[in-house]
């Protein structure tokens, strides 16, 4: 039973250049999140899917898009990455009833030179 | 806007001693969640309290609850080196999740 799955687990890129952030869930979740992590900041929500089919900003979204490809897979993508989105990155998945917590991914650590 | 404040941010503590960290949050919920994050891990879920007055206990951690005042406190009971973590609060609005900062806890034999 993997859960949450996150690829890349590392990953170096030069500013400017692109990445898709990959997140797939095996727990029949409908929600799904991405946040970032950073020292001293706590996990800030970039964006969210309470649903297959819906995405909404959180409270981080600039420079990132979302993609809910189908019901177990969630993918953040950076158009023209910065130095400021060097960060680790987790994606979660939780159940749609009231009250279920998150299922958290590995993360993915980025760095942008 | 939803925000999520925790203090303190950073303690460092004796075993065996007590002590409490405490989570406000700016909008009406009456859900929120506890986690734990070890260095370098991912996060794991402690607590869910789901109404006014909810208390949970595990061990010699005990999270509350109270929509009123839009405060949740988790109390750490006689502190042993193995609690040492960073510990989130999670407010819950409509399927939005904000954290707070964390705190670390650094607990000291």
């Amino acid at each position: 039973n993997a859960g949450v799955t996150q690829t890349p687990k590392f990953q170096v890129l030069k500013t400017g250049q692109s990445m898709t952030l990959q997140c797939a869930q095996d727990m029949n979740h409908n929600s799904m999140y991405w946040y970032r992590q950073d020292p001293g900041m706590g996990l800030r929500l970039i964006y969210y899917s309470a649903s297959e089919g819906t995405t909404d900003k959180g409270e981080v979204p600039n420079g990132y898009n979302v993609s809910r490809l189908n019901k177990r897979e969630f993918s953040l993508r950076l158009e023209s990455a910065a130095p400021s989105q060097t960060s680790v990155y987790f994606c979660a998945s939780r159940r749609a009833s009231r009250g279920q917590p998150q299922h958290f991914g590995d993360g993915t650590r980025l760095s942008i030179l | 806007e939803l925000k999520v404040e925790q203090n303190p941010l950073f303690l460092s503590m004796q075993e065996g001693k007590n002590y409490t960290i405490y989570c406000n949050y700016s909008t009406t919920s009456d859900r929120l969640y506890w986690y734990r994050q070890d260095p370098g891990k991912s996060l794991e879920s402690l607590f869910v309290l789901l109404s006014n007055g909810a208390v949970k206990q595990e061990g010699r951690l005990m999270a509350s609850l109270d929509t009123k005042a839009r405060l949740s406190t988790l109390h750490i009971t006689a502190a042993v080196h193995d609690l040492s973590a960073t510990y989130f609060c999670a407010v819950d609005r409509d399927d939005k999740i904000i954290f707070g900062k964390g705190t670390r806890l650094h607990i000291l034999p």
